[in-house]
């Protein structure tokens, strides 16, 4: 059973239209990280939340934080071939010491 | 870049046999952690180590074992390897002090198969 769940889990998209992918649990997190890993490496990180409802904006990337601290979207804007990867979320859980990791979302941006 | 290494990058050993992996960093970082990555079940934690000689279990630690002699070098072990290992195993430091704000930073990963 996976604690995280992360929709859709393949996407493939047209140069600059925008997305919405998202990760989900029935539990609330103390913190929640995304990541994008490409073919081949290590995932790389690229924001963490820790507040309820929190906003966090990354160049074309716009982060949320559920209120309820259960769920996390990334949004991308006009998409480019470079976002193309494995978009992975992890949540830290209440009282929890590791993080857990989502199955990803597998993004591809045709030019 | 984070200053994480792995060796081996990729391995093919036989089914039984002892596999040693190695994580090294640069950075005098606290915190090692080592994961390994299956399709349909992403990033699951194995050990970590929170300092010289302090290593805990995570999500999936069975058939493996760590030992963290020195701050830099942190390794895992699959003292007699079977085909469920064969996996893409990486090693992480994560940067602060606090477990609740630690970010991650992998290394570029160690391909193993296990025949």
């Amino acid at each position: 059973t996976q604690l995280l769940e992360q929709s859709p889990q393949f996407l493939s998209i047209q140069e600059g239209e925008n997305l919405t992918v998202y990760c989900n649990s029935s539990s609330v997190f103390s913190s929640l990280q995304w990541y994008r890993q490409e073919p081949g490496e290590g995932p790389v990180l690229l924001v963490t939340v820790v507040t309820g409802g929190e906003v966090k904006k990354l160049k074309r990337l716009t982060f949320q934080f559920g209120d309820a601290r259960k769920d996390s979207s990334l949004h991308i804007t006009a998409a480019q071939p470079g976002d193309t990867g494995l978009y992975l979320c992890a949540g830290l859980f209440l009282q929890g010491n590791q993080f857990y990791f989502g199955t990803g979302t597998s993004l591809t941006v045709i030019p | 870049d984070a200053g994480i290494t792995q060796s081996p990058r990729h391995k093919v050993t036989e089914t039984g046999t002892p596999v040693t992996l190695r994580c090294h960093q640069t950075e005098n970082h606290r915190y090692m952690y080592w994961y390994r990555q299956d399709p349909g079940h992403g990033l699951r934690l194995i050990h970590y180590s929170y300092g010289v000689k302090d290593t805990d279990k995570g999500e999936v630690s069975d058939g493996y074992s760590v030992s963290r002699s020195k701050t830099e070098d942190f390794l895992l072990t699959l003292e007699s390897a079977t085909s469920s290992q064969t996996s893409v195993y990486f090693c992480a430091i994560g940067r602060g002090l606090d477990t609740l704000y630690n970010e991650q930073f992998f290394g570029p990963g160690t391909r193993l198969t296990v025949l």
